[in-house]
């Protein structure tokens, strides 16, 4: 069964560091990209960036361009999503979803690492 | 960049079908994915490649995808069927979602 497998819930304060985590398993984990996806609360999807792990190419959105950080160790078939200083706005669920190559389908996400930002 | 539009809203009764819309400029010559979220879970891809259906997936839902409109219809509607529905493109190497619809059943 492919699963992928995220990081706990995080209370951080504004100007802290953070990285959360993303674990594979069940399939080849440098056979498919991963993803990142953003929701703030009661807010839509946000495609965020991808990588691929199997060379840890990634492409990030514009809007998320210098403000995050995705890198993946494949050696334990884990990817991450890193800031180096979180603001207040970065409060959100974020996703971590499987695909393959541009163009594909994001088939299998992870369960959801909650964020909070707070003074 | 590109730009994909839903309604914010769609209401149907039991039984009844359900028409979502996603539009695009020229969608038609891209791949569509659609995906359903269900109150405090994560997103699941019901439809993909504009017409495909995932394994366990009902044959109730289908989509489409033709000149500046992709469409997801759900026949024979549930209860279950309730959630948030996103439409999904890739575009100059760029994921760009809906900012997806509501699926509320009457």
């Amino acid at each position: 069964e492919v699963q992928l497998v995220q990081s706990g819930a995080e209370v951080k304060k504004p100007g802290e560091s953070l990285r959360i985590s993303c674990k594979g398993s069940g399939y080849s984990f440098t056979s498919y990209w991963i993803s990142w996806v953003r929701q703030m609360p009661g807010k839509g999807l946000e495609w965020m960036g991808r990588i691929d792990p199997s060379d840890s190419y990634t492409n990030y959105s514009p809007s998320f361009q210098g403000h995050v950080t995705i890198s993946a160790d494949k050696s334990i078939s884990t990817a991450y999503l890193q800031w180096s200083s979180l603001k207040a706005s970065d409060t959100a669920m974020y996703y971590c979803a499987r695909h393959g190559n541009e163009g594909g389908d994001f088939d299998s996400w992870g369960q959801g690492t909650l964020v909070t930002v707070s003074s | 960049s590109y730009v994909l539009t839903q309604p914010p809203s769609v209401s149907v009764a039991p039984g009844k079908t359900a028409r979502i819309t996603c539009g695009g400029k020229n969608i038609g010559s891209k791949s569509v994915h659609w995906y359903q979220q269900k109150a405090g879970q994560a997103p699941v891809l019901v439809i993909y490649y504009d017409s495909d259906r995932p394994s366990g997936i009902p044959e109730r839902v289908s989509g489409s995808n033709s000149g500046n409109t992709a469409t997801l219809t759900i026949s024979r509607v549930e209860a279950g069927d309730e959630a948030d529905y996103y439409c999904q493109v890739w575009d100059t190497s760029s994921v760009v979602f809906g900012g997806g619809t509501k699926l509320t059943v009457l």
